[in-house]
């Protein structure tokens, strides 16, 4: 069956820089789509961006443009949330999703990791 | 209009039906899904499609779409139903997701 397994807890001070991996396993990697979706204490959920390795190019949401990039290694299907400048706002956990069609950017997240606690304080 | 609407909060007895809306601009011609949180866990997506139930969730969950409104309708509510729900939709001008604000649905 299809496993998303993300990494550990992260601790970072404001302005910094983190970054969140996701392994897959269970299934092909390539034509997927993979999301990143965050969820701040007590909060609902935001989209953070999405990449589809076959393609190598990331799209974020609007809110992120500047500061995140996505990337996916197709060796050792990971995928990657990369996120500059960072701020107590950001303090979250980061779910990493996959589709459940390939190069379907329309479907809903079949598949989602355990979540990666990022916590940005001085 | 980029937001999607949903009530913070529903309440039902169990036995009973829960219904929980998610309103947006055209939702009728979106791909809409709804995705289940319980505390400390993982979100599971529960429908999608705005009708199409993935394999595992049980039949009582159902959905549909009229113009600017996606609903989950849960039949026979059980105490295990009691979660955050959340709908979400893929803008295809803009070629971003969107969430709801998610309901807690409370059963009583």
């Amino acid at each position: 069956q299809v496993q998303l397994v993300q990494s550990g807890p992260e601790v970072k001070k404001p302005g910094s820089s983190v970054r969140v991996s996701c392994k897959a396993s269970g299934g092909t990697f390539d034509n997927y789509v993979f999301s990143w979706v965050r969820q701040a204490p007590g909060q609902g959920l935001e989209w953070v961006g999405r990449i589809i390795p076959a393609f190598d190019i990331g799209k974020n949401g609007q809110k992120f443009l500047d500061r995140v990039t996505i990337s996916a290694d197709k060796v050792t299907a990971t995928v990657y949330m990369e996120m500059t400048s960072l701020r107590s706002e950001d303090t979250a956990v980061y779910y990493c999703t996959r589709s459940r069609s390939e190069m379907t950017t329309s479907d809903g997240f079949a598949y989602w990791g355990l979540g990666t606690l990022v916590t940005v304080s001085t | 209009s980029s937001v999607l609407t949903q009530p913070p909060s529903v309440s039902v007895a169990p036995g009973m039906t829960a219904t929980i809306t998610c309103g947006g601009d055209n939702l009728g011609v979106k791909a809409v899904h709804w995705n289940q949180q319980k505390p400390g866990q993982a979100p599971v997506l529960v429908m999608s499609y705005g009708s199409d139930r993935p394999s595992g969730i049980p039949e009582r969950f159902s959905g549909s779409i009229s113009r600017n409104t996606a609903t989950l309708t849960i039949s026979r509510v059980e105490v295990g139903d009691e979660a955050d729900y959340y709908c979400q939709v893929w803008d295809s001008g803009a070629d971003h997701v969107l969430f709801g604000g998610g309901t807690k649905l409370t059963v009583l």
